[in-house]
């Protein structure tokens, strides 16, 4: 069975904290994808990456970096944690295969409460 | 550019009852055109896809309609049951396997 794992199902951490969000996938994906959802917005593209050390910015990286160090594990760091972070972190998974629009595996979410 | 559009919720239907979710999108060209679900405490799941123009995807019962002329795929199912209680999102790809997500619609269906 396919797999996106994240490292914490709720994390609770204070304003200015470093915070790590890890995310593994078992299943060779190329691509891999950090969203926060939130209520009324949807899901919003934070950072996305093509291949290991290669990232890419989404529609709201700022606060955010990511590291893709090996092809199965992408990082999301909150450098200095603020309260208007506090959210739902989803990763992604999704094979690369030239212009086809390949189903994005996701994993279970890590709810932050940022205080 | 390049956007999706669906009903806002929440929906609260009986079961056995019969569910519409629009959902409208703006693209240049035919894209392939998707439906997620989100069911409680857990990440999506594709539910359904529809890769050209009067194609039907189907799953679960579930069933979408890629309507060119309307700009339209909206999600039914002819009798909802107390286990489909979720989120469902709409949703159009975006260049490099990246996807333009609708906000959601949560669903609730009552015994």
């Amino acid at each position: 069975d396919v797999k996106v794992t994240q490292s914490s199902r709720y994390l609770v951490k204070r304003t200015g904290e470093k915070v790590f969000l890890e995310c593994v996938q078992d299943m060779d994906h190329e691509n891999m994808f950090w969203y926060r959802q939130d209520p009324g917005l949807g899901l919003r593209l934070i950072y996305f990456s093509y291949d290991v050390k290669m990232k890419e910015k989404g529609d709201i990286p700022e606060g955010y970096s990511v590291s893709r160090e090996k092809k199965e594990r992408f990082s999301l760091i909150l450098e200095s944690a603020s309260t208007n972070q506090t959210s739902m972190y989803l990763c992604a998974s999704s094979r690369s295969t030239g212009w086809t629009y390949n189903e994005q595996f996701f994993g279970p979410g890590t709810r932050l409460t940022v205080l | 550019g390049d956007s999706v559009t669906q009903m806002e919720g929440p929906v609260t239907l009986s079961e056995e009852a019969f569910l519409t979710i629009n959902c409208t999108y703006t693209a240049t060209g035919y894209p392939s055109l998707f439906w997620y679900v989100q069911y409680p405490g857990e990440g999506l799941q594709l539910l359904l896809k529809a890769t050209k123009a009067d194609d039907k995807g189907s799953n679960k019962g579930f069933e979408a309609t890629y309507r060119k002329e309307t700009t339209s795929f909206h999600l039914e199912k002819g009798s909802v049951q107390v286990s489909d209680s979720a989120v469902y999102f709409c949703a159009l790809p975006n260049t490099g396997n990246q996807f333009y997500f609708g906000t959601g619609t949560s669903l609730t269906v009552i015994p």
